[in-house]
Order: structure tokens, then sequence, then C-alpha cells
């Protein structure tokens, strides 16, 4: 198994939702990665995990929590979200933090 | 962070060579990628070098380094329509990728 695993693929929820975004891997990488993306820009790193600790935590509001359950699961749990929170969110593996990162499909995220 | 830029837009005719450049600012990269992002995909790495290589062949796509100018570029050979899609380059700084602006490639029949 080479790829990197999104669900849902489109999220909708309003301000006052919790809900959860999951990323799977199957790859044996150890270090895991969430992005968000807006529409025609880069994607800008957020969170990355290095052998199932957070090590990395770009300034992420606390309404956006990351959970790493084991080294192959990722999860992104959302809470009291924004309008402008509205992108693509994006996760990625690599075998270590240093090595190359593939990405997975992606969940569009929609906050009403 | 660094500043990691690409020109916007790109447009092709179908068979001809596409080049994508990218223009870095931490020479202290140690690599240096090109990703794919076609519409409400994800990234989808294409190839990369090592910083103390000149130049990459994989196939149809060609990277070259000037690390004295920190230029990179990704040449790709025989555009087809399936190529059209938003090319990003990326520069690995300790742990971390900085992405450049993407670069939209549009290839016309």
């Amino acid at each position: 198994d080479t790829e990197v695993t999104q669900t849902p693929k489109h999220l909708v929820m309003g301000m006052t939702n919790k809900k959860s975004l999951k990323c799977e891997q199957h790859m044996g990488h150890r270090a895991m990665y969430w992005y968000k993306q807006k529409a025609k820009k880069p994607p800008e790193l957020m969170f990355v995990y290095s052998y199932e600790k957070l090590s990395i935590n770009e300034s992420v509001p606390s309404r956006f929590s990351p959970e790493c359950p084991n080294s192959s699961l990722l999860n992104l749990h959302l809470h009291a979200l924004q309008p402008e929170d509205s992108a693509l969110y994006l996760c990625a593996s690599s075998q270590d933090r240093w090595g190359e990162q593939f990405f997975g499909p992606g969940t569009r995220l929609t906050v009403l | 962070g660094e500043d990691v830029e690409q020109s916007l837009f790109l447009s092709v005719r179908e068979g001809d060579s596409s080049v994508i450049n990218c223009t870095y600012t931490d020479s202290s990269s140690t690599y240096l990628y090109w990703y794919k992002q076609e519409p409400g995909a994800g990234l989808q790495l294409l190839t990369y070098i090592f910083s103390n290589m000149d130049m990459k062949q994989d196939q149809r796509l060609t990277v070259l380094l000037n690390k004295k100018d920190k230029h990179l570029s990704l040449r790709i050979a025989d555009t087809q329509t399936g190529d059209s899609a938003i090319y990003f380059c990326a520069e690995r700084g300790g742990n971390k990728l900085t992405f450049g602006t993407g670069t939209q490639l549009k290839v016309e029949l």
C-alpha cells in the first residue's frame, strides 16, 4: 500500500459543530503532517507528528486539535470553526521528518 | 520563513516542451521538490533533486538546479493535456517544506 487516504472527501459544518478529519497510511512512515490549502495557494503547514509525538505546531488556533492514536493514523478534531477556516485540508506522511512527503487527496471543508 | 517564487501561469501547445521556473532564497536547502496538483486533488510528488546535483532526468521530466543563482526549473518534454495542473516547487530547510507560489500550466490543443 503506497498511498495516504483521507476521510471524508467533503465536509460541511456549522460554526457550533464538532467534527473530525481522518488520515491513514500503511507505508510504515513515522512522520505525519496536516496542511491547510486555500484555492490557488500553496499548502500551509499546520502540524507535524514524529513517532506519534507532536513536534511542530505552527501557531494554529486551538479550535484545531490534532491527534495521533498510532503510527498509521492521524486525526484533526474541529470545534467552533469560522467561515474563514473553509479550505482543503491535506494530510501527508514521510519516512521520517527529513524524507520526501506523500500527500493524501485532501478533505474539502466548508464552514457555514 | 523563506520566500519561494514562481511565475503564476504558463500556456503551451500540446507536444511542445514546458519549462516551469522557481527561485528560492534559503541557501541551506538540502532537497528541492516538484509537486503536481490537479483540480480538487492532493499533491503528487513528481521528482526531487539533492542540492549537490545540477541535473536530474526522469522520463519526460528534467530538473535543473543552479545553486549559485538559487534557481530551479522543471522541463516537461512532449507536454500532454494530462499535464495541465498547478505545479509547486518546494525546498527543504531543516525538517520543514516551504512551497513556492505555484504555476498553473495550461496545455492547448
